[in-house]
């Protein structure tokens, strides 16, 4: 069964430009998450949602980050404009079921530059 | 919410010792501890998890202990090898929130063969 499907894995583009993520869950979960990574601030999360629905978005930076979850197999995370603050790696994650106590399964992230 | 400290940040041994890794979280309502672990350019991995109702959990090699009083938890390896060379992340729900993890910042773990 494949993963967390997470595309592009590496995207540089350049201060002011649009930047969007894509992640597929893994199939039959109902719980998708979207986390950033950097080195000062660690694992972080920005936003979840539950059988497509957002939850929690108290995590988003600012108004430049918006996400949504059209159907169960897909969601997005754009950023607009994009800032070089921004640059990080950003993972999607999923897990079946409502509460804190279910797996979330990482995908393999993508490293966003934004010069 | 939630507040985890992890503790140490870099640990480094020598192939076939023994590493231990701890966290203290602050809300007193988690129930739930799950251990993390993050190669190089890869996402991290559930890698062992211990829920409130006991005290120890073992997985081969990997064990994880929860003292609730003192509100801490640990991450115990033994017998390491060069590939448990990575990150490791603790984490904890933010109370009884749903799907709402806050992690530790990580331990850099390398074994020297």
């Amino acid at each position: 069964d494949a993963g967390v499907i997470q595309s592009p894995r590496h995207e540089v583009t350049e201060m002011g430009q649009e930047v969007t993520l894509r992640c597929k869950p893994i199939s039959g979960h109902n719980s998708l998450f979207w986390y950033r990574q950097t080195m000062m601030r660690g694992l972080e999360l920005l936003i979840y949602f539950n059988n497509n629905v957002p939850i929690d978005d108290s995590g988003m930076p600012e108004d430049r980050f918006s996400a949504k979850m059209p159907n169960a197999s897909f969601s997005t995370l754009k950023i607009q404009p994009s800032e070089p603050r921004d640059s990080a790696v950003y993972f999607c994650a999923s897990s079946w079921g409502s509460g804190a106590q279910e797996t979330q399964y990482f995908g393999p992230g993508t490293r966003l530059l934004v010069l | 919410g939630e507040n985890v400290e992890q503790h140490p940040s870099t640990l480094s041994v020598q192939e076939g010792d023994s590493a231990v890794i701890k966290c203290t979280y602050s809300d007193s309502a988690s129930n739930y501890f799950p251990w993390y672990k993050q190669e190089l350019g890869k996402g991290p991995q559930l890698i062992i998890d211990i829920r409130s109702n006991v005290g120890e959990k073992k997985d081969q090699r990997i064990a994880v202990t929860l003292n609730k009083t003192a509100k801490h938890f640990s991450l115990h390896i033994t017998e390491t090898q060069p590939e448990d060379s990575a990150v490791y992340f603790c984490a904890a729900p933010r109370g009884t929130s749903y799907g709402k993890l806050t992690f530790g910042q990580g331990t850099i773990l390398t074994v020297h063969p």
